[in-house]
């Protein structure tokens, strides 16, 4: 079965600097890398997501990138903001089958004001 | 469109009581998946179904829990005779539906907190 693996556990940035959290994936058939976040007592919820065919993805300061060669993907948060403060979870699997999606070990971040 | 809908918010038990959650998908969607997250920990898989078929139930423990997710009605998760240890946050996700049916992405749904006295 697939494995996702997620680092750092924690991280601390200044507002205004960027954050970059990364996962690895271990079943080559994955097509599809969700992230969520998810704020203390709430639900996770999608930010953004990437599929196979393409390598990059933007949504205003968020990225994500993916290497399939590598089987690695990235999330990228540029001008952190204390609201960015949250647990971040990774994820991979194979959308168009019937497979579990299967979430990394989440990263809590904390942006200092 | 409503979202991801779970009931009760919050359930209290008793050791040895019955626990039931629900989870509405949201409409149109057909799959379902069951998570449970202890307090600082992450997302754990508990069970995938479909409209009356358990597609994966790797995650659920062998005893004392089960899921159904009937032709009719909500998806609903089970736990008899309940235990400190079952204390935790029972979150349900849908997900929509790719042409001819598969999965795709998962929406969760706000969460059940279960406490066991």
């Amino acid at each position: 079965g697939e494995n996702v693996e997620q680092h750092p556990s924690t991280l601390s940035v200044q507002e205004g600097d960027s954050a970059v959290i990364k996962c690895t994936y271990s079943d080559s058939a994955s097509n599809y890398f969700p992230w969520y976040k998810q704020e203390l007592g709430k639900r996770p919820q999608l930010i953004i997501d990437i599929r196979s065919n393409v390598g990059e993805k933007k949504d205003q300061r968020i990225a994500v990138t993916l290497n399939k060669t590598a089987k690695h993907f990235s999330l990228h948060i540029t001008e952190t903001q204390p609201e960015d403060s949250a647990v971040y979870f990774c994820a991979a699997t194979f959308s168009g089958g019937y497979q579990k999606v299967t979430f990394g070990t989440g990263t809590k971040l904390q942006v200092i004001p | 469109n409503a979202g991801v809908m779970q009931n009760p918010r919050h359930l209290v038990r008793r050791r040895g009581q019955e626990a039931r959650l629900r989870c509405s998908p949201m409409k149109g969607h057909s799959h379902v998946y069951w998570y449970r997250q202890l307090p600082e920990e992450g997302l754990k898989f508990m069970v995938y179904l479909q409209k009356e078929n358990i597609i994966d139930e790797s995650g659920m423990p062998k005893e004392r829990f089960s899921a159904e997710f009937p032709k009719e009605g909500p998806s609903i998760l089970r736990i008899q005779q309940v235990v400190r240890g079952d204390s935790a946050a029972y979150f349900c996700a849908s997900s929509t539906n790719l042409a001819g049916g598969a999965a795709d992405t998962q929406y969760f749904g706000p969460g059940t907190r279960l406490t066991v006295l």
